[in-house]
């Protein structure tokens, strides 16, 4: 089965850019989301079909796809940006999850 | 706004039965695919089904396949997953969500329920 695989953390300095990596099999030959999830809520989705941002959701994130990797990159990361992340694709007729990512704003 | 409401989790013992509600309203629910993805307690998300918006395609993980049954009535704005054979292992919190899909090879999920609580345990 398809597996994504992401960096268990990443720390932040506010202000500053966060890069989230989703590593798999020919990633960019399929489409890739992300999702924020912060303690105690449902997850939000905040990047679709590589690099489209839902309505609501700051400029800020960002996203590409390509190769074998996916990135959810963050700019000018806030404090309010502290939160797990998962990337997701659509492989064989099944939504598959990353392994997630927490983001850490020191 | 897109609401989706989920019910119907609680405390059921190995090899029991339950049966999760997820209600719709915002939107035009008969348009839309829908889902369910589930999250053990601590851990990450993971897809459990998926049904088309007549309820003609069905999917499932291989983890559930043939023990729960996803279903849907277009008519009363519902969405729902009966779960049999429930295992330890099975202990999570179970959300519906809306499936976009612009393409035939894009699916994601857009709007997300605030989950409902499933523990077996004995």
């Amino acid at each position: 089965s398809y597996e994504l695989t992401q960096p268990p953390s990443v720390s932040v300095s506010p202000g500053q850019t966060a890069s989230i990596t989703c590593s798999g099999d020919k990633l960019g030959d399929k489409y890739a989301c992300w999702y924020q999830q912060k303690p105690g809520q449902s997850p939000v989705l905040v990047i679709y079909q590589d690099s489209k941002r839902p309505s609501g959701i700051p400029e800020r994130f960002s996203g590409s796809n390509s190769g074998n990797t996916a990135t959810l990159t963050i700019s000018g990361t806030q404090a309010m940006d502290e939160a797990d992340y998962y990337c997701q694709a659509w492989d064989s007729s099944s939504f598959v999850f990353g392994t997630g990512t927490k983001v850490t704003v020191l | 706004q897109v609401q989706l409401v989920e019910s119907g989790g609680g405390l059921v013992k190995p090899g029991g039965s339950l049966r999760l509600s997820c209600a719709a309203s915002g939107f035009t629910f008969s348009d839309y695919y829908m889902s369910w993805i589930r999250q053990a307690p601590g851990k990450g998300l993971e897809w459990v089904s998926y049904i088309s918006s007549s309820g003609s395609t069905i999917y499932y993980a291989d983890s559930v396949k043939g023990r729960f049954t996803i279903s849907r009535d277009n008519a009363k704005n519902s969405l729902y997953l009966q779960m049999n054979s429930l295992r330890a292992e099975d202990t999570a919190v179970y959300y519906c969500a809306r499936v976009g899909r612009i393409s035939p090879d894009l699916r994601f999920l857009d709007y997300w329920g605030q989950g409902t609580l499933v523990t077996v345990s004995s």
